[in-house]
């Protein structure tokens, strides 16, 4: 069982911050990692998946970097549409599937 | 449009059965693997089940095994989740995901979710 670490549970942020969120793993993935952002109320969305690659239609201002055990999420400027609960999920050693506890990104 | 809307939620007593339903639409059923996840009301996402495009492998979280299961009709373009032998830990907001490919483990496309509760 691939043990992940997700931190920080509580992001207190201002509209126009750089924020990044972390991803660890007990073991090593390669890039087999997605980010998901979910708004309350709504099904999660996937923002990026191999760790890096942006999915179609989500804004630029999301990236992805990181392999092995150690990934980031960062959002360059933040928007007010942007704040929200975070997931990563790792895919290398799968089934199960398996998801970090979630960061939330509150207003400041 | 790509799209995915589950139904058959309910409440049910512990030990009782509900079957999910999830209709796609938009995009090449078979070609993909599909999933069920779940998100207990206010904590985090689990995995729980998975099948290959063409039905042939399917797989489960170890708190689901034994009785739950996961089935499709292409011909439909339809997933299904019979769960029996439910319990109170089961209550969830159940949402099922379009796999990136047939198996690769990362969800492009969730539907709204169907709520499940299992209280006596």
């Amino acid at each position: 069982v691939i043990w992940m670490t997700q931190s920080p549970s509580l992001l207190s942020a201002s509209t126009g911050d750089r924020v990044t969120i972390s991803c660890r793993m007990s073991q090593g993935i390669s890039s087999y990692l997605a980010w998901y952002q979910q708004k309350p109320g709504k099904a999660p969305e996937l923002l990026i998946y191999a760790a890096s690659t942006l999915q179609s239609g989500v804004p630029s201002r999301f990236s992805g970097s990181g392999s092995g055990t150690d990934f980031t999420l960062t959002i360059s400027c933040l928007q007010s549409e942007d704040f929200a609960t975070y997931y990563c999920q790792q895919y290398y050693s799968f089934p199960p599937a398996t998801f970090g506890q979630g960061t939330k990104v509150e207003i400041k | 449009e790509v799209q995915l809307v589950e139904s058959g939620g309910g409440v049910v007593q512990p030990g009782g059965s509900l079957r999910l339903s999830c209709a796609a639409s938009g995009f090449t059923f078979d070609d993909y693997a599909m999933h069920w996840v779940r998100q207990a009301p206010g904590k985090g996402l689990e995995w729980v089940s998975l099948i290959s495009g063409d039905g042939g492998s399917t797989y489960y979280a170890d708190s689901v095994k034994g009785r739950f299961t996961i089935s499709r009709d292409n011909s439909k373009n339809s997933l299904y989740l019979q769960m029996n032998s439910l319990r109170t830990e089961d209550t969830a907001l159940y949402y099922c995901a379009k796999d990136l490919s047939d198996v690769e483990g990362a969800f492009d496309i969730w539907g709204q979710g169907t709520m499940v509760t299992v209280s006596s």
